[in-house]
């Protein structure tokens, strides 16, 4: 199957930082990528979608200020979390969308702040 | 508003016990559904997908779910379990805007 991958799998950053995901679609282009959140013992809550050339359309109560998302090319979708306060923290994964409709997940990227 | 709910946090069985693990949904139109999994330490695999025709799918490593639109539930099913599938299982609904809802996830531990 297509190949989705996030960098970093893993970031501890201090408060007040920001912080950036990125998410690659290794071998097709995705014209549309999306962004969940995970808690602890929670399900995946999607927090935005990004189309290519556009802006991303958020999910009621993402604040979007602090979800930076960026869909430069086919192939990557970027997030920013800026100004990262310790209930950030999370388990962030992207999916991107083939061409036949499925959705490819990425590893997932856990950000710690401290 | 789609939702998805897993009925069971956490399930331990034993080697060759047999696997059923509920998920109900609500949504208003058509949908297409959803079993991933997610092994420790790995990102979501598909394990299948229900779009329309059979109710009965079948997926990956002998696993398989029913469709009953009735009962607005898709379940997922294997006869037989073995170590190797301890691991998250999330069910999720996809609408028509191909936002995908999911589950809160379903937790197996299978022991040798």
């Amino acid at each position: 199957g297509a190949v989705v991958s996030q960098h970093p799998s893993w970031v501890i950053c201090k408060s007040g930082t920001s912080v950036k995901i990125e998410c690659r679609s290794l071998d097709f282009q995705a014209t549309t990528m999306f962004w969940y959140r995970q808690f602890p013992k929670q399900s995946l809550m999607l927090m935005a979608t990004s189309n290519e050339g556009s802006k991303a359309t958020y999910e009621q109560g993402v604040e979007k200020d602090k979800f930076l998302i960026n869909h430069a090319s086919l192939t990557l979708s970027t997030l920013t979390v800026t100004s990262a306060h310790p209930e950030d923290s999370s388990f962030y994964i992207c999916s991107a969308r083939g061409t036949s409709g499925e959705l490819f997940f990425g590893e997932g990227s856990r950000l710690t702040v401290l | 508003a789609q939702s998805v709910s897993q009925h069971n946090h956490h399930v331990i069985l034993s080697e060759a016990a047999s696997l059923e693990l509920g998920c109900n949904y609500s949504y208003g139109g058509t949908v297409n559904l959803f079993w991933y999994v997610q092994y420790p330490g790995q990102h979501l695999q598909l394990l299948l997908k229900y779009f329309s025709g059979d109710p009965l799918v079948k997926g990956i490593k002998g696993f398989e779910a029913e469709f009953i639109k009735s009962k607005f539930s898709f379940n997922l099913r294997k006869p037989s379990v073995q170590w190797s599938d301890t691991a998250e299982y999330f069910c999720a609904v996809r609408g028509s805007n191909y936002k995908l809802t999911f589950g809160k996830g379903t937790l197996l531990t299978v022991n040798p």
